[in-house]
């Protein structure tokens, strides 16, 4: 079943500007990871906040994590061409004896120069 | 260098033929996966080995077998393809619960 659903499908902006993508999930987590894809490639790890984390930086990635509504943010400042990629979350859920990824289905980020 | 490599990067093949592909990580990770991306960039596990051992097995036909010959190698068999089975399929490998690393992808096309 499909866990993250990332919130816009797709966002448009100017190089520069700040580009924010959301996630929600539906059970409880022990960790939400935001991954990145180039066209064409494979998946690139970006940053992983663990459930007692609220906030985590990495560069110019901001994430944010609230447990009690389910939710993630991933925040790009001073974006770039380069930025221009689908970004996904995914969820390990807690619980299960086996650790698996539910990725959400993305959100197209295009950074125009 | 490559951390986790697939071969091979395209493979179009006719309905009903028997293909494979291969997944090697020189990362040390214990855990490998396999991942089917569709035509609309949703990705969805499909199998997980731990130390060699199937601890995932997803929803997907009998007809796609993993193998894990050890730790370090996860191939993926699939007999008597179908249209449906056109797709990207990653592999990825990790530390039990830790951040997963993809391989480049393989783009399967069934004509």
């Amino acid at each position: 079943s499909q866990q993250g659903e990332e919130d816009p499908q797709a966002l448009s902006i100017q190089e520069g500007e700040n580009a924010t993508m959301n996630c929600s999930y539906k059970t409880s987590i022990n960790n939400l990871q935001w991954y990145r894809q180039n066209s064409g490639r494979g998946l690139v790890h970006l940053i992983l906040i663990r459930s007692n984390e609220r906030e985590k930086h990495s560069g110019r990635l901001r994430v944010t994590l609230d447990t009690s509504k389910k939710s993630s943010s991933l925040l790009i400042t001073a974006s770039r061409a380069a930025d221009t990629a689908s970004y996904f979350c995914a969820t390990d859920e807690s619980g299960g004896s086996n650790y698996k990824l539910t990725f959400g289905k993305g959100t197209l980020l295009t950074v125009n120069p | 260098d490559t951390a986790v490599s697939q071969t091979p990067k395209y493979l179009v093949t006719q309905m009903g033929n028997d293909k494979s592909i291969k997944c090697e990580q020189n990362l040390g990770h214990d855990t490998m996966y396999w991942y089917k991306q569709d035509s609309k960039k949703f990705l969805k596990i499909m199998f997980s080995y731990n130390n060699k051992e199937l601890i995932i097995n997803e929803t997907v036909p009998n007809r796609f077998s993993p193998k894990s010959p050890d730790k370090a190698h996860l191939n993926l068999h699939i007999n008597s393809l179908e249209l449906g089975d056109s797709a990207v399929y990653f592999c990825a490998s990790s530390f039990t619960q830790e951040t997963q690393y993809f391989g480049p992808g393989t783009r399967l096309l069934v004509l």
